[in-house]
């Protein structure tokens, strides 16, 4: 079975510049979630949705954040315009949810973000 | 609000020697709660999970027992290896909810 997939694995950009990162989560699971891994601040949660629909948004460090998700298998992460502090691995995971269970999550291979 | 707290790392063993990484947890209701592995340069996996009191979560040689009367998941390994070198996450999550992650242990094994 194929896992989460998470692309590019790598990206460098400039200052100002967009950044789209993308996410296509394990084929019947419904929640996805975005994080966050910087040496200084851990593990950060930003978005969870739940059957394509944004929860908790309040990881979100601000505007220049979002995120969508069109369908059950695609999930992109922007940030415009990006800042070198932006810099960090960002994680995507997806859950299958089962009523009532508290499920866990499989996470994707990240994508290292560096923004000069 | 709900949090895990996890023993600070590093934590350096040499090869064979017995592991023990501290976790403890605070939380309304029952939650389920799991060990996450990060190799280098990897994303996180799933280690092993215990969903209710007196649970005991194992893989790999890795086990946890979910205590609910001290709030602890403590990881644990009899005889650890240098493959074992990386960062140890204790989470929880309620039904419904993202999980709640720990800040990691990183573990470090020479041979």
């Amino acid at each position: 079975d194929a896992g989460v997939i998470q692309s590019p694995r790598h990206e460098v950009t400039e200052m100002g510049q967009e950044v789209t990162l993308r996410c296509k989560p394990i084929s019947g699971h419904n929640s996805l979630f975005w994080y966050r891994q910087t040496m200084m601040r851990g593990l950060e949660l930003l978005i969870y949705f739940n059957n394509n629909v944004p929860i908790d948004d309040s990881g979100m460090p601000e505007d220049r954040f979002s995120a969508k998700m069109p369908n059950a298998s695609f999930s992109t992460l922007k940030i415009q315009p990006s800042e070198p502090r932006d810099s960090a691995v960002y994680f995507c995971a997806s859950s299958p949810r089962r009523v009532g269970g508290k499920y866990e999550q499989y996470f994707g291979p990240g994508t290292r973000l560096t923004v000069t | 609000g709900d949090s895990v707290t996890q023993m600070e790392g590093p934590v350096t063993l040499s090869e064979e020697a017995f592991l023990t990484i501290n976790c403890t947890y605070t939380a309304t209701g029952y939650p389920s709660l799991f060990w996450y592995v990060q190799y280098p340069g990897e994303g996180l996996q799933l280690l092993l999970k215990a969903t209710k009191a007196d649970d005991k979560g194992s893989n790999k040689g890795f086990e946890a027992t979910y205590r609910k009367e001290t709030t602890s998941f403590h990881l644990e390994k009899g005889s650890v290896q240098v493959s074992d070198s990386a960062v140890y996450f204790c989470a929880l999550n309620q039904a419904g909810t993202a999980l709640i992650f720990g800040k990691g242990t990183t573990l470090s094994v020479s041979s």
